[in-house]
């Protein structure tokens, strides 16, 4: 079955740039589906952070568009997030999600990561 | 603000129907499908309905879910101790040009 998995450093400094990975097994990157990135900071609801086609199109958050990058790595069936000049409101718990079902339904997610962000 | 209405709590009993709203407009409810998670405590969201009225595989048909105008409907039968979660309905507004999802409606199984 599908499965996704998000690593990364759990904490980032303010200013800094929080990298993640999300490892993909049971189904190839480079199908016709959409790997997205979804976050939750502590106690609050689901925030969409933006999602990346097998063709290598993206498409991201307009309110965080400017400091996202999402990418892929083929060869390692693989896709990666990159948010840059990160402060404490970005801190939370950040899912990797595919799409497979459909387009934008969400339907598996890999376990979360939390990511903090203090000095 | 969530671009999409939800209540915060709703309860019942157990063996109950309850249903959980998500209310929103024509640029994201009202000209797109809305899909529905439940996340137990803890845990990753899981997708429970999705294209509004459609079940994935191997969950409960117990949860049943809706659509009318520009607001949507989760339902669950039945109520189970386990269905205890917070429930989040989610889909594309076309107007911001992204996914959406409501700020979460918390399930108390009295």
């Amino acid at each position: 079955q599908v499965q996704l998995q998000e690593s990364g450093p759990g904490l980032v400094k303010p200013s800094g740039t929080l990298s993640l990975t999300c490892a993909v097994s049971g189904a190839s990157i480079s199908s016709g589906n959409w790997w997205s990135w979804v976050r939750q900071p502590p106690g609050k609801g689901l925030e969409w952070i933006g999602e990346i086609s097998q063709s290598g199109n993206t498409i991201y958050n307009p309110s965080l568009k400017s400091r996202v990058t999402i990418s892929e790595d083929k060869s390692k069936n693989q896709f990666s997030l990159k948010m840059t000049s990160v402060t404490a409101a970005d801190t939370a718990v950040y899912y990797c999600a595919s799409s497979i079902t459909g387009v934008g339904t969400f339907d598996h997610w890999g376990q979360g990561t939390l990511v903090t962000v203090s000095s | 603000q969530p671009v999409l209405t939800q209540p915060p709590s709703v309860s019942a009993a157990p063996r109950q129907r309850v249903t959980i709203a998500c209310s929103g407009s024509s640029s994201n409810i009202g000209n797109n499908a809305i899909n529905w998670y439940q996340q137990l405590p803890g845990k990753a969201p899981k997708l429970l309905i999705y294209y509004n009225d459609l079940l994935p595989s191997g969950v409960s048909d117990r949860f049943s879910g809706s659509k009318s105008g520009t607001s949507a409907s989760l339902a669950i039968s039945g109520l189970q101790s386990e269905d205890e979660a917070d429930y989040y309905c989610a889909t594309w507004d076309a107007s911001l040009n992204c996914w959406v999802f409501g700020g979460g409606t918390k399930l108390t199984v009295l």
